[in-house]
């Protein structure tokens, strides 16, 4: 079936240090590739996303790459800052709107 | 925009009562999610609804588990009977067909 890997689960860092979350997912028809972001008590908040057609996609500090052959994209944070601690969430689907499958969360902490 | 809205915003109940859950999309929004998190299976989809019809309820974990969508504003989540491992946060999110999903702010459950 459908399914979503992330990797690592927990990830911390220096403040100013880059950080890097991959995400492996099984259906090849998947072509949308959004990123959450959750603050502890809060909602999942969109931070960027990508669709097939495009290789990379940046946004001042946040990039995604998506490699389809490989089936698997990452996001890349860096000049990472404290107020980016919280747990990211990778997703897929066959379309924008569509059904989204959710990777695992990586909790990431940036150390001042 | 008010964004997507659920009540209650916290539900503590007894084992066996029936628990109902809201959700209020944005307005123009045709699609409606309803997602539950816990720490051991972090997202799951339960269910969502594309103009009113409901289209992919696999998710939803077991026949005390039903949501309705009686209009295109208002959209419940009920759980009869209520069990202690049906404690989580549950969202629901909506978006039009062309845009992302928008999470609302969640109702946090706690079943006695």
């Amino acid at each position: 079936g459908e399914n979503v890997e992330q990797h690592p689960s927990t990830l911390s860092v220096q403040e100013g240090d880059s950080a890097v979350i991959k995400c492996t997912y099984s259906d090849s028809a998947s072509n949308y590739f959004p990123w959450y972001k959750q603050e502890l008590g809060k909602r999942p908040q969109l931070i960027i996303d990508i669709r097939s057609n495009v290789g990379e996609k940046k946004d001042q500090r946040i990039a995604v790459t998506l490699n389809k052959t490989a089936k698997h994209f990452s996001l890349h944070i860096t000049e990472t800052q404290p107020e980016d601690s919280a747990v990211y969430f990778c997703a897929a689907s066959k379309f924008q709107g569509g059904k989204l499958i959710f990777g695992q969360g990586t909790e990431l902490s940036v150390k001042p | 925009d008010a964004g997507v809205i659920q009540s209650p915003r916290h539900e503590v109940t007894e084992m066996g009562q029936e628990v109902t859950l809201r959700c209020k999309p944005i307005s123009g929004h045709n699609s409606l999610f309803w997602y539950r998190q816990t720490m051991m299976r972090g997202l799951e989809l339960l269910i969502y609804f594309n103009n009113n019809v409901p289209i992919d309820d696999s998710g939803m974990p077991e026949d005390r588990f039903s949501a309705k969508m009686p209009n295109a504003s208002f959209s419940t989540l009920k759980i009869q009977p209520s069990e202690p491992r049906d404690s989580a946060v549950y969202f629901c999110a909506s978006h039009r067909s062309t845009d992302t999903q928008y999470f609302g702010p969640g109702t946090r459950l706690t079943v006695l």
